[in-house]
């Protein structure tokens, strides 16, 4: 398995503002994650980011409201930009460990974010 | 993409029970996991079962990949079983998850 710690754990903020959320791995991993639970609702993928290459993005979601950095095999951030109260979730970061038989997912324990 | 179904969406339970949780999907998959979200929003792996039987204490799961269908048994259930049941999966070509909508599970003293 792995260690994963996201950055912060929960957060409240005021419209129009940006939030940066952390992902941290205790190991390297080539594929990374980032997920939405908005409230009472299942998890939703928002774009897989890997090292040394743009973030692949869903549809629905954009770069210009979700821009994700990758710098090395270990860290990705996630910025929720000019948030509304729509914005309010769970945000997730999951990585993928194993090969290409064994590929399973574990994921940190989320930020949840409130927007007044 | 692959389309999940979950079943039933709430199961209330009383302490002791036993339980089955499905999840179907509609196309050949890599990857089924099974999770239990915590109150805290915390995401538990169960199981790790693309095909076959796997269990863990009073958790068990089966996977039938050509009926394209998994179950996740609960026995002797606690209270401390309560959360949302997540499965999800990966189609063959692809390496994305799709979740299902979860089943929330209560179980009562």
């Amino acid at each position: 398995s792995a260690v994963i710690s996201q950055k912060p754990s929960r957060d409240i903020c005021q419209r129009g503002t940006s939030l940066t959320i952390q992902c941290q791995v205790d190991s390297q991993v080539t594929m990374m994650f980032w997920y939405r639970q908005q409230p009472g609702q299942s998890l939703t993928l928002i774009a897989t980011a890997n090292q040394g290459s743009e973030a692949t993005y869903e549809s629905g979601f954009v770069i210009d409201k979700f821009p994700i950095s990758r710098p090395n095999l270990t860290f990705s951030t996630l910025t929720v930009s000019n948030m509304s109260p729509e914005d309010s979730s769970i945000y997730l970061c999951s990585v993928e460990l194993g090969d290409s038989v064994y590929n399973e997912q574990f994921f940190g324990p989320g930020t949840r974010l409130t927007v007044l | 993409g692959i389309q999940v179904e979950q079943s039933p969406p709430d199961l209330i339970l009383q302490e002791g029970a036993n339980s089955t949780l499905r999840c179907n999907f509609s196309d050949s998959v890599n990857n089924l996991q099974w999770f239990h979200q915590n109150p805290w929003g915390q995401l538990i792996n169960l199981f790790y079962i693309p095909s076959g039987t796997k269990q863990n204490g009073r958790l068990s799961a089966t996977t039938v990949a050509t009926e394209r269908y998994s179950l996740l048994y609960i026995s002797s259930s606690q209270t401390t079983d309560s959360g949302v049941y997540f499965c999800a999966v990966a189609s063959s070509n692809d390496y994305k998850l799709s979740f299902g909508a979860g089943t929330t599970v209560t179980v009562r003293a």
